[in-house]
């Protein structure tokens, strides 16, 4: 069973730094490329932030470019997500989620987590 | 940058009718990087459509999806209770990769 798990959320004051962690089990971690996708109170869906199987490709919506940093260790079968300079509008829940495609990117999140609220306020 | 216009913003709905969901792209996509996605409260967001009318597994024949170019559409016949969530149609191109449009929530009447 595909389990992804995320941790690391919280209060933060804006202009701080947080990192958030997604532990994922049961299927071959090293073979997906995995995404970060959140969701604003009231608001919908916006991808974040994705990394290829590799850490060959990595991309970024304009709203975090410069700001986060997306990393993974296959080792670890972890995803990671460095938030620094946090700004109000940054405050979301945020999911990690599995791409479909085996050993490259595709269109498609088969799998997500429950999300950890992040909370950027002063 | 394409953008996805989702419609209606809201839709109300009785368990046994028939839904019909539209996404609307901003210019020409390819239908293989189309798909859907259903999201209740306090869950994951689930994957309902890939490739514009491929089910993703375990999803139920009542769910369906069509479309091409720049018109998209997901229907749900028979309305069960657990149809009732927010839908997003999603978008798979080159800047920014991923776009979301900005969902139609369906609700019971």
């Amino acid at each position: 069973e595909v389990q992804l798990v995320e941790s690391g959320g919280g209060l933060v004051q804006p202009g701080r730094s947080l990192r958030l962690s997604c532990a994922a089990s049961g299927f071959a971690f090293n073979d997906y490329a995995m995404h970060w996708v959140r969701q604003a109170p009231g608001k919908g869906l916006e991808w974040v932030s994705g990394i290829s199987w590799n850490s060959g490709w990595i991309g970024y919506a304009d709203s975090v470019k410069g700001r986060f940093t997306i990393s993974r260790d296959n080792a670890k079968n972890s995803l990671h997500l460095q938030m620094n300079s946090l700004r109000t509008e940054d405050t979301a829940l945020y999911y990690c989620a599995k791409d479909m495609g085996l050993g490259e990117l595709s269109p498609d999140f088969d799998f997500w987590g429950q999300g950890i609220l992040v909370t950027v306020s002063a | 940058e394409i953008v996805l216009t989702q419609s209606p913003g809201t839709l109300s709905l009785s368990p046994g009718d028939r839904a019909t969901l539209s996404c609307r792209a901003s210019q020409s996509v390819s239908g293989s990087a189309l798909g859907w996605y259903q999201h209740k409260p306090g869950q994951a967001p689930r994957l309902l459509i890939y490739g514009a009318s491929i089910r993703a597994t375990g999803i139920p024949d009542r769910f369906s999806g069509s479309g091409s170019g720049t018109d998209f559409t997901l229907t749900i016949t028979r309305l069960e209770p657990e149809d009732f969530a927010v839908y997003y149609c999603q978008h798979f191109g080159n800047s920014p990769p991923y776009t979301f449009g900005q969902g139609t929530k369906l609700e019971i009447k």
